[in-house]
């Protein structure tokens, strides 16, 4: 059962333009969400988070909106960079319980 | 952010050995820290939850008593693959956590090759 998911594999976007990641879940108990960034080889870096309180929630370049209702969340990047090119995973726990992970969507960026 | 180390970040080791991986919190406690499995092109697999001073939470079809996990500090957890075999080989990260948002630091992984 993939309570996280993330349906597009890949996704392909020219630099400087928007970079929408999407995610959607199915458990109604998780009220933390968090993207990550994942290069090959090595540890997720953590990029944004966001609560179940909230429905947007913006750090420079990386906006994560919350659809509650939809059970949905985006991360949107603006202005895209070749060096965003990565995986990036979206993950949601219940409070500081364990995180869950959905399946990775790989970006690139291309000039 | 936070910075949680993971030593070694590779290493080969001859089937029926054992091999530790250590999880570092360099500037926090961590109360909790997890460990993850990741297989090429897949997603993060939570294998188990660890915390400080207590035995740890296995996922279910995680066998404990191949992937034993010691917690004995606030700053270090170990993994130890016991026993290994070439289906062990895989790419091992870990987590520490220890904010109330849920906010988790992962450490830079463990390529393991079981030849």
């Amino acid at each position: 059962d993939q309570q996280v998911k993330q349906n597009s594999p890949s996704l392909s976007v020219q630099e400087g333009r928007i970079s929408i990641l999407n995610c959607d879940y199915t458990n109604s108990m998780f009220d933390y969400f968090l993207w990550y960034k994942k290069y090959p080889a090595e540890g997720p870096t953590f990029l944004i988070s966001i609560s179940s309180i909230k429905d947007k929630n913006e750090d420079g370049r990386f906006t994560v909106f919350l659809n509650k209702s939809a059970k949905h969340l985006s991360l949107h990047i603006v202005p895209s960079q070749p060096g965003d090119s990565a995986v990036y995973f979206c993950a949601a726990s219940v409070g500081t319980d364990k995180l869950i992970f959905g399946t990775g969507t790989r970006l690139q960026v291309f000039p | 952010g936070a910075v949680v180390s993971q030593h070694p970040s590779r290493v080969i080791c001859k089937s029926g050995t054992s091999v530790k991986i250590e999880c570092r919190s360099l500037d926090f406690q961590a109360t909790t820290m997890f460990w993850y499995r990741q297989f090429p092109k897949q997603s993060l697999m939570l294998m188990a939850t660890s915390n400080e001073g207590s035995k740890a939470t296995y996922e279910q079809g995680v066998e404990k008593d191949k992937f034993l996990i010691n917690h004995a500090s606030l700053t270090l957890s170990t993994l130890t693959v016991t026993s290994a075999h070439p289906e062990d080989s895989s790419f091992y990260i870990c987590s520490a956590s220890n904010q109330p948002t849920g906010v988790a630091f992962f450490g830079q992984g463990t390529r393991l090759t079981v030849v």
